[in-house]
């Protein structure tokens, strides 16, 4: 497809089992930002990959959140041992370019997360 | 430190209105982006509009105008005769050289008929 694509759209798992969200972003683009919104929140920073940079990972609430993206592609949000509070959407982003050419974010649909 | 302030939370105006929402930022850098973006009750965010920093002319499409002001650091968005399709919760977002993309809590605005 052209746009970026998430998966699984929603995921219910229970409280302490791993979780895998994976995004794979448009052809080509460099940038690859993971947001979380929390229910009528904003759109909380986690991750950001440019290229065969080291990632940004300045905004993972914990070290339970990792991220990975292999190949400048496909990315995976892990979060291990989840909380009730990690359940939101999570939001995969590309761009064309970051940085001092910073271009416009193309979202996916996201992946909803809900822990019981 | 990179911040992004959307002081109003909530705003409702009856249609055909204006309306700005306003937006603060704080950056360290001379370099960089501010953006606005659209969620609509769907879900999915739409990009609306992009400026670096070293341009400040204001700028106009349709019924929306952005006004960015780096005296203020503003960038404040006005949609002019509101409609009711403009009920969404809008962001501003910050893009320092670094690339990282940061965005305000957002405002909702209610539009009613």
């Amino acid at each position: 497809g052209a746009g970026v694509s998430q998966s699984p759209s929603n995921k219910v798992t229970e409280k302490g089992k791993d979780v895998e969200l994976r995004c794979d972003p448009i052809s080509g683009h460099t940038a690859l930002y993971w947001y979380r919104q929390s229910l009528g929140q904003g759109l909380e920073f986690l991750i950001y990959f440019q290229g065969n940079s080291a990632p940004d990972k300045s905004g993972l609430p914990s070290d339970r959140f990792s991220a990975e993206r292999t190949g400048g592609s496909v990315s995976t949000l892990t979060i291990q041992r989840t909380q009730q509070e990690d359940s939101a959407v999570y939001l995969c982003a590309s761009s064309l370019f970051a940085g001092s050419l910073a271009g416009e974010l193309f979202f996916g649909e996201g992946s909803r997360l809900t822990v019981l | 430190a990179q911040k992004v302030t959307q002081a109003q939370t909530e705003i409702s105006v009856v249609e055909k209105e204006d309306v700005t929402l306003d937006c603060v930022y704080e950056t360290r850098d001379t370099t960089y982006y501010l953006f606005w973006y659209k969620q609509p009750p769907s879900g999915e965010l739409v990009f609306l509009i992009r400026r670096n920093s070293f341009d400040e002319q204001n700028e106009i499409s349709g019924r929306y105008s952005w006004n960015f002001q780096k005296s203020t650091s503003s960038f404040n968005f006005t949609i002019t005769a509101s409609q009711v399709v403009d009920s969404a919760v809008y962001f501003c977002a910050l893009s320092e050289a670094r690339g990282k993309i940061i965005f305000g809590k957002g405002t909702r605005l209610h539009i009613l008929p």
